[in-house]
């Protein structure tokens, strides 16, 4: 089974600019993937932050953009604030109705 | 406003049968796929279980396939999810999620119910 792959962790600088990325163990991502992004923080349920690879969910601000770079699909967050500071998680479309998340990311702020 | 809250979690034997439901209010629930998501303690999201909006079609994951069955009551607006031959590897906290009407939008979250499993 393909696995969906996150770096585990990163690390950011208030204000400053991270990209997550979010691959296949096997082959390239594209928009046929139809990925998305959560946000979680512990203890809470997720937040939509990204769908459909590029659009943001209603409220989430416009420092949250979503793209694909290369074969992968990607979340970058601009001017990056004390409490981004969650785990991240994307979910691809593999085909006949079968969704897969990745393992995740831990973002700190720092 | 949109509101999705799961109940039916608890501690269970190994072996046993547990069944969620998912209630929704705020919106046409018929109108909406519906989709189960389980994450294990400490562990990321895992994508278990869609229904379609009529339930004609549902889709689950390898992991747990051939003992789950998610089903679903317009007329209730709920979701179920039935779960057989639970194992301790399957403690975790169930969400469900509603589609947005684009494709793969897991646009509002319930709270979560948890399960337990063991003996």
């Amino acid at each position: 089974q393909t696995v969906v792959t996150q770096e585990p962790s990163f690390s950011v600088s208030p204000g400053g600019t991270v990209t997550l990325t979010c691959g296949l163990s096997s082959g390239s991502v594209s928009t046929n993937y139809f990925s998305s992004w959560y946000q979680q923080t512990p203890g809470q349920a997720p937040r939509t932050l990204i769908y459909n690879t590029y659009t943001r969910s209603s409220g989430v601000p416009d420092r949250f953009s979503g793209s694909i770079l290369g074969n992968k699909a990607a979340l970058t967050i601009t001017g990056a604030q004390a409490d981004d500071e969650s785990d991240y998680y994307c979910v691809l479309y593999m085909g006949s109705g079968i969704w897969v998340f990745g393992g995740g990311t831990k973002l700190t702020v720092l | 406003q949109v509101q999705l809250v799961e109940s039916g979690g608890g501690v269970v034997l190994p072996g046993r049968s547990l069944r969620l439901s998912c209630a929704a209010s705020g919106f046409i629930f018929s109108d909406y796929s519906m989709h189960w998501v389980r994450q294990a303690p400490g562990k990321g999201l895992e994508w278990v279980a869609v229904i379609s909006d009529d339930g004609s079609n549902t889709y689950y994951t390898d992991s747990m396939r051939g003992r789950l069955t998610i089903s679903r009551d317009n007329s209730k607006n709920t979701v179920h999810l039935q779960m057989d031959s639970l194992r301790a590897e399957d403690t975790a906290v169930f969400y469900c999620a509603r589609e947005g009407f684009t494709f793969g939008a897991f646009d509002y979250w319930g709270q979560g119910t948890l399960v337990t499993v063991s003996s």
